[in-house]
């Protein structure tokens, strides 16, 4: 079964700063990949997806992830953060077999400072 | 279009009493996920449908939770009796599953979720 580990429960970083938040998956084939941001009391949105070809994704806000087969990550990166970037953030692996179920990792909860 | 609708928005009942949380999928979606999030647990996938059939419920936690999907475009889940360890936010998510033999791309969309509290 797939698995999806965020290593990293707290972060905090100052606004313009660059950020990186780590994704590993387990998985026996090319996985399906996402990115999730949770803002306090709302739902999850996608920021951004990988299913395949250009391992370099794009997404919303500015935010970007990579796809590093040889070391099962798909970290999410962003060059300048802001003060609205705070929020939690997921990843999540797609299901095998045809199968449309997420795995998602335990979140990375993303602190801006002023 | 409106996303997926969850009601209500938050709960508050006392142990013992039936709950039931109900979610308007995005129309023409034909995949729908209830999920919970805890602090102790984070996000666990309760039960999800497809054309409206239940395909895993192996996340239900146990007998007192049902969840339904009597049409494409609504779903109810029911916890009875609640207990106060069920307190949690209680999300459901949409997408437009494709069924086809292989991988799906499917992108979930989630509504706002209702916070369960149970006295």
């Amino acid at each position: 079964a797939q698995s999806v580990t965020q290593p990293d429960i707290h972060i905090t970083v100052s606004e313009g700063a660059s950020l990186e938040l780590r994704c590993n998956y387990s998985y026996g084939a090319t996985p399906y990949l996402f990115w999730y941001v949770q803002s306090p009391g709302q739902g999850l949105q996608l920021l951004l997806k990988y299913f395949s070809g250009d391992t370099l994704v794009q997404g919303i806000k500015g935010f970007e992830a990579e796809f590093k087969r040889s070391q099962s990550s798909f970290n999410l990166r962003k060059p300048s953060v802001h003060w609205s970037d705070a929020a939690e953030y997921f990843c999540a692996v797609g299901d095998t077999g045809g199968g449309n179920k997420l795995t998602f990792g335990t979140g990375t909860q993303l602190k801006v400072e002023l | 279009d409106a996303g997926v609708i969850q009601s209500p928005r938050h709960e508050v009942t006392e142990m013992g009493q039936e709950v039931t949380l109900r979610c308007k999928p995005i129309s023409g979606h034909n995949s729908l996920f209830w999920y919970r999030q805890t602090m102790m647990r984070g996000l666990e996938l309760l039960i999800y449908f497809n054309n409206n059939v239940p395909i895993d419920d192996s996340g239900m936690p146990e007998d007192r939770f049902s969840a339904k999907m009597p049409n494409a475009s609504f779903s109810t889940l029911k916890i009875q009796p609640s207990e106060p360890r069920d307190s949690a936010v209680y999300f459901c998510a949409s997408s437009a599953y494709t069924g086809t033999s292989g991988r799906s791309t499917d992108t979930q969309y989630f509504g706002p979720g209702t916070r369960l509290t149970v006295l």
